[in-house]
């Protein structure tokens, strides 16, 4: 079956940059979405089609996806950025990747 | 308010089974495909099925197939999942979500959840 790997953590500083890999087999040819959970909620749709967002959603948040590597990227990361982050493929079913605990230290 | 309600979660024994409900209101639900998705605890989420708008077409997880079944009736706005032969590995929190039909296969609305908790 299909997989999906992400960093089970990423750490970054307010203000700064925090990047989050999702990497899988041939998973630029696949549309790619990104979705945020914070603790005790549902998950948030935050990328759609690689790179879109849906409306209200940040600016900050940006997204690539090419090869065998979907990257979530958080620019002038915020305290209310602190999350769980996880990309989501169809292969011949939906996958989730393994999930990223984002912390703004 | 464009909403869903997840309802039918309970306490089971191995081997029984549950009929999960998912009660949809401020969109025309007949228009989006609907997926289940569900959270073991302290886990990440896991993709367990989906529909397309008429019911004609259903996929499964490999985890779930031949276990459970997705159904939806239209004219009551609801999204039902089946879940039978229960086992403790489907233990979870259970959502419904719905694919936008404005941003290309995302889930862009999601229930609540409902706790399915399998233990003897």
């Amino acid at each position: 079956s299909y997989e999906l790997t992400q960093p089970p953590s990423v750490s970054v500083s307010p203000g700064q940059t925090a990047s989050i890999t999702c990497s899988g087999d041939k998973l630029g040819d696949k549309f790619v979405c990104w979705y945020q959970q914070k603790p005790g909620q549902s998950p948030v749709l935050v990328i759609y089609q690689d790179t879109k967002r849906p409306s209200g959603i940040p600016e900050r948040f940006s997204a690539s996806n090419s090869g065998n590597t979907a990257t979530l990227t958080i620019s002038g990361t915020q305290a209310m950025d602190e999350a769980d982050y996880y990309c989501q493929a169809w292969d011949n079913t939906g996958v989730f990747g393994t999930g990223t605990k984002v912390t703004v230290l | 308010e464009v909403q869903l309600v997840e309802s039918g979660g309970g306490l089971v024994q191995p081997g029984g089974s549950l009929r999960l409900s998912c009660a949809a209101s401020g969109f025309t639900f007949s228009r989006h495909w609907m997926h289940w998705v569900r959270q073991a605890p302290g886990k990440g989420l896991v993709w367990v099925s989906r529909i397309n708008t008429d019911g004609s077409s259903t996929t499964y997880a490999d985890s779930v197939k031949g276990r459970f079944t997705i159904s939806r009736d239209n004219a009551k706005n609801t999204l039902y999942l089946q879940v039978n032969s229960l086992r403790a590995e489907d233990t979870a929190l259970y959502y419904c979500a719905r694919r936008s039909t404005s941003y290309s296969y995302g889930m862009d609305v999601w229930g609540q959840g409902t706790t399915v908790t399998v233990s003897s």
